[in-house]
């Protein structure tokens, strides 16, 4: 697709319900990332994926947070059991290739607003 | 505790003013990058910086990135009321982590 397309993009649950948000990152875009953004802050970093694989997942809360990308393209994070604290906003971006040296660019969706009540 | 430490938090300031925000840390990073992100969107990418001591020009924005490669700033001359918003600073390690400061979020007032 022409951008990073995130669904949904207002959720609204109750504490205790498990959540999908879905990432749909630009075409051919091998790198993804997820991050989370609480109001006033920067994004935090969750979990980093190249491929398939998640590369760096260490920002990931705990245990109840997961995430996969089975085919290598759109990605799905989970939140079991949510919580009042996991109301953000749940970023996704997707850059064509490593982000270090070589400087490529990081393509954010617009996110995903997730409010746990 | 943020990897990447902004500064000033808020900056409220009239339009023509100049302005620096700073973006320090204690690691290095293989290159350094600028978003600006605007409310109900993601962050947009300004600038990226790759070289200790390099100096980019974007129009009224200038970037630098320190020679240790741990800090950067950001300079805007005579601000408009359309760069409000919040500016991020990502670095890039070599394990092709992005991790971000907690933002300068800009009010320029006409």
């Amino acid at each position: 697709g022409a951008g990073v397309s995130q669904t949904p993009s207002n959720k609204v649950t109750e504490k205790g319900k498990y959540v999908e948000l879905r990432c749909d990152p630009i075409s051919g875009h091998t790198a993804l990332y997820w991050y989370r953004q609480s109001l006033g802050q920067g994004p935090e970093f969750l979990i980093y994926f190249q491929g398939t694989g998640a590369a760096d997942d260490s920002g990931l809360p705990n245990d109840r947070f997961f995430a996969v990308r089975p085919e290598g393209s759109v990605s799905t994070l989970k939140i079991q059991r949510t919580e009042r604290g996991d109301s953000a906003v749940y970023l996704c971006a997707s850059s064509s290739d490593r982000v270090g040296a070589g400087a490529n660019v990081l393509t954010f969706g617009a996110g995903s607003r997730l409010t746990v009540l | 505790t943020q990897l990447l430490e902004q500064s000033p938090q808020f900056l409220s300031i009239q339009e023509g003013e100049n302005l620096t925000v700073y973006c320090n840390s204690s690691s290095v990073f293989s290159s350094l990058q600028w978003y600006r992100q605007e409310p109900g969107e993601g962050p947009v990418l300004l600038v990226t910086v790759v070289t200790g001591g390099e100096v980019k020009k974007l129009k009224r924005l200038t970037f630098q990135f320190g020679d240790a490669r741990k800090d950067s700033s950001l300079h805007i001359t005579a601000a408009q009321p359309g760069d409000t918003g919040l500016y991020l600073c990502a670095g890039a390690s070599n394990n092709n982590d992005m991790r971000f400061g907690a933002g300068t979020r800009l009010t320029v007032k006409p």
